[in-house]
Formats: structure tokens, C-alpha cells, sequence
């Protein structure tokens, strides 16, 4: 489809693995974003990329999360030495420009379970 | 940045108009104001979005006050699909380049 995809869409790690999730934005778009959404919880801001900079990182919880958008296209949210508190649905939305006045696409998530 | 305000849950009978309320007494006036929706499962989804003006598309109306300290989201005729997290979220120069989600306004529709 043309939507936003991410992928796996559901994944277990046991605690201290590294996982690697995945988002193929809408072909075009400039702006990419990652979300997480604890169980429950609205989804919280993690970092933003326009075109492969990453411009905004404020929201990643530690150091052990790491995202990058090499070529401005997919993306890649990495977690290094999960805990069992990364436990989240994480959801990738690109928009076509920059401003304010657009509309974001997310992706359906993916579920990460940290046992 | 600026924050918004809306209740926790709301019901509404099936093929009823519901209204939304969203609060956000401290916009400026480089905010939009967007509204999103999530269903069970799903990834959030747009709605509507508007700045100053009233605004109207095939899935709701979005009435903001003169003031634009509060806006009103318009589901004109409820489904049961209708039922989903609705968030009141500001987007302006001054927030930065995110969309900061609160707890929304989560909305039951019964048949």
C-alpha cells in the first residue's frame, strides 16, 4: 500500500537483547517521527527527521536508544540493552513538508515486549 | 508549550452529533490546532485541523472559538466505528516540530 510502514510488528526480546524496528515512510516525505505509546498512554515524542536530520531528539528516554534515516527515506529506531520498561508500541508517522499546518501519517506500530 | 485540556471519556448514542471540547487557554497565535484520532490497535489518524476559522471535512467539523482558547470537535453523526481516542493537540513555531499528545478524550458510542 502507500501508507506508512513499519515493521516487525510485534516483537519479544529478552532483557539486554538489542532489537532494530523499522519505518518505510510515504514516498516523498520529508519529515519523519517516532513515537511511543506505553499501554494506556497517549504516544510520547521521541525524535524527528527532515529528510536524514535528525533535528530533534529531545524525547529519547536514554542513550540506549539510537535512530537514524541514512539516505531521508526508512528508518531505523534502535534499543540497545532493552529493559522491561521499553515495553511500548512504537510508531513511525511521516508528513509530506515541514510545517505546522500538515497532516502526519502514522504507521500501524510496532509492539515490542521485553521479558 | 502550549498545553490542552479535555475530558477523560465521553458517550454518545449511536447516529447522534457529539461534540468534543478541547481547552488550550494558553495557545499563541502561531499555533494550529489538530485533531487526531486512534482506534483499538491502530495508529493515530488525522482528522481535522484549523488555525483561526472554522473548518469542515468529510469526517467532522472543528468550531474554534473567537478567542481560540477552545475548540470543539464535531462528530456530525456518530458511528459505532467512531469510537476511539480523540487528541486536541497544538502544533506551532513555538512547540517545536513534534505533536505532543496528552491523554485524549476517550469516546464511547453505544447502539
Amino acid at each position: 500500500g502507500a501508507g506508512v510502514s513499519q515493521s516487525p510488528r510485534y516483537k519479544v526480546a529478552k532483557r539486554g537483547q538489542d532489537v532494530a524496528l523499522r519505518c518505510d515512510p510515504i514516498s516523498g516525505h520529508v519529515s519523519l517521527f517516532w513515537y511511543q505509546q506505553a499501554l494506556g498512554q497517549g504516544p510520547e515524542f521521541l525524535t524527528y527527521f527532515q529528510n536524514e536530520a535528525q533535528l530533534d531528539k529531545s524525547g529519547l528516554p536514554s542513550d540506549r536508544f539510537f535512530a537514524e534515516r541514512p539516505e531521508g527515506s526508512v528508518s531505523t529506531l534502535k534499543i540497545q540493552r532493552t529493559q522491561q520498561e521499553d515495553s511500548a508500541v512504537y510508531l513511525c508517522a511521516s508528513s509530506l513538508g515541514q510545517g505546522a499546518n500538515g497532516e502526519l501519517f502514522f504507521g500501524e506500530g510496532s509492539r515490542l515486549t521485553v521479558l | 508549550d502550549a498545553k490542552t485540556t479535555q475530558p477523560n471519556s465521553m458517550e454518545s448514542n449511536e447516529e447522534e452529533p457529539v461534540h468534543l471540547p478541547c481547552n488550550h487557554s494558553t495557545i499563541s497565535g502561531t499555533d494550529y490546532i489538530h485533531w487526531y484520532r486512534q482506534l483499538p490497535s491502530q495508529g493515530p489518524e488525522y482528522v481535522i485541523h484549523g488555525l483561526t476559522s472554522n473548518v469542515n471535512n468529510r469526517m467532522a467539523s472543528l468550531a474554534i472559538a473567537e478567542d481560540r482558547k477552545s475548540s470543539t470537535l464535531i462528530l456530525h453523526r456518530a458511528t459505532l466505528r467512531d469510537a476511539a481516542v480523540y487528541y486536541c493537540i497544538l502544533r506551532g513555531s513555538n512547540s517545536g516540530y513534534a505533536l505532543n499528545f496528552g491523554k485524549g478524550t476517550s469516546l464511547l458510542v453505544t447502539p
